[in-house]
């Protein structure tokens, strides 16, 4: 059974924010929320994760709904290399990561 | 970061043999785990490596055809048996150190193919 739901496509022009959805309505007390991302023939690669507070990294901004029922992974100036797979995983600690299905992002000129 | 290295890169293998693919970290590590990705699809758990004691599998897979072995914190093997055209995959190996943070490293994967 799939905790997160996601667009399966996204566009984004080049140098503008990207914003992926996710939704996790069952997410539990002790779930965190984690998104990987995947170039194409590629290992996953971390990208961020959160609990309840908004985080920032380098690479991303996660925003948490106060609810925690969905969850945004904002790229704050996308290039061409961010066209990728996204994947966001609701998990807790100790537990192993399970993939969905992922929104694929293209990011165009 | 872990840093993780994955052998073979890729092979091409005839059905009915067996491949065992090789997950090397430089860092002990907490967890390890196995992950199949067939063409066009997203990642699926295989199993749990567990060190000393035999791997936790995920429904659909089991032991005789993906034996599991993690002798040590930093080590861990794959191998696919008796393989047919369906095996052509890439594997993943994971790893996690939980005493430093909680994201989840991944090598650069396997492409396995089966003819």
């Amino acid at each position: 059974d799939a905790k997160t739901t996601q667009p399966p496509s996204m566009d984004c022009a080049e140098g503008r924010a990207a914003n992926l959805p996710c939704n996790h309505s069952t997410i539990s007390g002790n779930e965190y929320v984690y998104w990987y991302r995947q170039i194409h023939s590629q290992g996953p690669q971390y990208i961020i994760h959160g609990l309840k507070n908004n985080e920032t990294n380098e690479m991303a901004s996660l925003i948490i709904t106060e609810d925690r029922k969905s969850s945004t992974l904002i790229l704050p100036h996308a290039t061409l290399r961010d066209t990728a797979v996204y994947y966001c995983i609701v998990r807790a600690t100790l537990e192993s990561m399970r993939f969905g299905a992922g929104t694929r992002l293209t990011v165009k000129p | 970061s872990a840093v993780i290295s994955q052998k073979p890169s890729r092979d091409i293998c005839q059905r009915g043999t067996s491949l065992t693919i090789q997950c090397q970290v430089d860092s002990q590590v907490t967890m390890m785990f196995w992950y199949r990705q067939q063409p066009g699809q997203s990642l699926t758990l295989i199993a749990t490596a567990n060190q000393g004691s035999e791997a936790t599998y995920e429904s659909g897979f089991v032991i005789d055809k993906f034996p599991i072995s993690r002798p040590n914190l930093t080590f861990s093997t794959l191998t696919v048996s008796n393989m047919s055209p369906e095996d052509s995959s890439i594997y993943l190996c994971s790893v996690e150190r939980l005493a430093v943070g909680l994201e989840a490293f991944f090598g650069q994967g396997t492409r396995l193919t089966v003819v």
